[in-house]
């Protein structure tokens, strides 16, 4: 069975800060792992995938995520935050075989002037 | 190329009702998706198709939800009758026929019952 963890369910930095995410996954087999962004009243939008090839993962909008094993997290990251990042941010996990993702609960994040 | 499409983004509805959402996935996507997102939390998988076949509807509460895929193409969502903790919003996705392809998903339609 595979599940994800997002630890802090608010997070809020200072504009021009380090954005850090943070989440956990257990999963029995290779997992596929997933960021996504959902802004108000919208749907959600990818910000970077994790499928087996380099464990340090670019993404859209200055984000990053880095797959580490040995931890089993795919933490996000961004080095400056924008008062447009504001939003809730989900992480995801899947696996070969299935397209089924399992979400985590969500973390918003605030950005302060 | 054009996202998933929705619809209609709100609806309204007493309970006991019956309501019906439309989802229009991405062109050449064989597999969809339904979820339910209460407020707060993640999205919850409803059902999933591909092409026109049910694929896992385990989570689908199936005395009162229901869903169709014709053709393998477009899709809708129904619920009859609607119950006071269907009130979330209701996401579409689709996604290639490749397993570590990502799902891309539609607005959403927000579902309010009174």
């Amino acid at each position: 069975a595979q599940s994800v963890t997002q630890l802090g369910s608010h997070v809020s930095v200072s504009e021009g800060a380090l954005v850090l995410l943070r989440c956990n996954y257990s999963s029995s087999v290779p997992p596929y792992l997933f960021w996504y962004v959902q802004y108000p009243n919208q749907g959600l939008q990818l910000l970077l995938k994790y499928t087996s090839a380099a464990t340090l993962v670019k993404g859209i909008n200055g984000f990053e995520a880095e797959f580490k094993k040995s931890e089993t997290s795919f933490h996000l990251t961004k080095p400056s935050a924008h008062m447009s990042d504001a939003a809730e941010y989900f992480c995801a996990v899947s696996g070969p075989g299935t397209y089924k993702y399992i979400f985590g609960t969500g973390t918003r994040l605030k950005v302060l002037a | 190329e054009a996202g998933v499409a929705q619809s209609p983004r709100y609806k309204i509805i007493e309970k006991r009702q019956s309501v019906a959402f439309w989802c229009n996935p991405i062109s050449g996507h064989a597999t969809l998706y339904w979820y339910q997102q209460i407020l707060g939390q993640g999205p919850k998988l409803l059902i999933q198709f591909q092409n026109n076949g049910v694929v896992d509807d385990s989570q689908l509460p199936k005395d009162r939800f229901s869903a169709e895929r014709l053709k393998g193409v477009d899709s809708t969502l129904k619920i009859q009758p609607a119950k006071l903790e269907d009130s979330a919003v209701y996401l579409c996705a689709s996604s290639s026929d490749t397993d570590n392809q990502p799902q891309h998903f539609g607005d959403g339609t927000r579902l309010s019952i009174l």
